[in-house]
C-alpha cells in the first residue's frame, strides 16, 4: 500500500535559519506530491504539490522537488520567519486510488523563535 | 466564496451518545472526504463521497461510524454510541473534480468524556 514517512519532530529554528523537512514515500503508481500546512487550531492548506517526476513546487519561499529515484519530496525554504511556525504535512494522491484520496505523513511540527 | 464550512467547531459527548458533524463544501464542489486526525498523529482518510453516493468507505470504522451526502444539504459524519477512542479532530475536505486538490474545512474537535 501507499505510505509517506516524514522526519520527526518537532523542529525549533530561529528566524532566518535554512529549513529542511524530508518526506519520503512508498506508491504503487505514479503519484502525485503535496505539502500541506496547518496552523493552530485550523485545517490544511495546500502548500505546494509537484504531479510527476523532476517537478518542483515552490509557494511562499517553500519549495520541494519531485525526486522518483529517491522516492522523496523533502520541503526547504531559505530563511524562516516566526509566522512560519505551524505543522507540515507530506501526502500523495494516486490516481489509481479513488478521487483525491490523500494518504499523508505524520506531520513535523515547526517553531521559529524570533 | 466561502471556504468548507464544518460545524460544531468543538463537540462534547458523553460515553454512548451520538455525534452528528457537519461539513458544507465549497460553492461548486460535488466530492466530499473525511479525515480523523487522532493527536499527535496525521490525518487518516475515512471516506469519500459524492452527491448521494459514497464511492471510497475503505477508511471508515466497520462498526458505529456512517457518513451521507444527501442531493440537499451537508454532508454527515455520524458517530454512534461514542467512545474515548473516538476523541479526535475530524476534517472534511472538498473537490470540484475526482483528481482536483482538496480544499479542507477547519475541523471538529470532537471530545468523548
Amino acid at each position: 500500500g501507499n505510505s509517506v514517512t516524514q522526519m520527526e519532530g518537532p523542529v525549533t529554528l530561529s528566524e532566518e535559519a535554512f529549513l529542511t523537512i524530508n518526506c519520503t514515500y512508498t506508491a504503487t503508481g505514479y503519484p502525485s506530491l503535496f505539502w500541506y500546512v496547518q496552523y493552530p487550531g485550523e485545517g490544511l492548506q495546500l502548500l505546494l504539490k509537484a504531479t510527476k517526476a523532476d517537478d518542483k513546487g515552490s509557494n511562499k519561499g517553500f519549495e520541494a522537488t519531485y525526486r522518483k529515484e529517491t522516492t522523496s519530496f523533502h520541503l526547504e525554504k531559505g530563511s524562516v520567519q516566526v509566522s512560519d511556525s505551524a505543522v507540515y504535512f507530506c501526502a500523495l494522491s494516486e490516481r489509481e486510488t479513488s478521487g483525491s484520496r490523500l494518504t499523508f505523513g505524520e506531520g513535523t511540527q515547526l517553531t521559529v523563535n524570533p | 466564496n466561502a471556504g468548507v464550512m464544518q460545524n460544531p467547531r468543538h463537540l462534547v459527548r458523553r460515553r454512548g451518545q451520538e455525534a452528528r458533524l457537519r461539513c458544507s463544501p465549497m460553492k461548486g464542489h460535488s466530492h466530499v472526504y473525511w479525515y480523523r486526525q487522532l493527536p499527535e498523529e496525521g490525518l487518516k482518510f475515512m471516506v469519500y463521497l459524492q452527491k448521494e453516493n459514497i464511492i471510497d468507505e475503505s477508511g471508515m470504522p466497520k462498526e458505529r461510524f456512517s457518513a451521507e451526502f444527501p442531493k440537499e444539504g451537508p454532508s454527515i459524519l455520524r458517530i454512534q454510541q461514542v467512545v474515548r477512542g473516538d476523541s479526535a479532530a475530524y476534517f472534511c475536505a472538498s473537490s470540484p473534480t475526482p483528481n482536483s486538490p482538496l480544499h479542507f474545512g477547519n475541523g471538529t474537535r470532537l471530545t468523548v468524556t
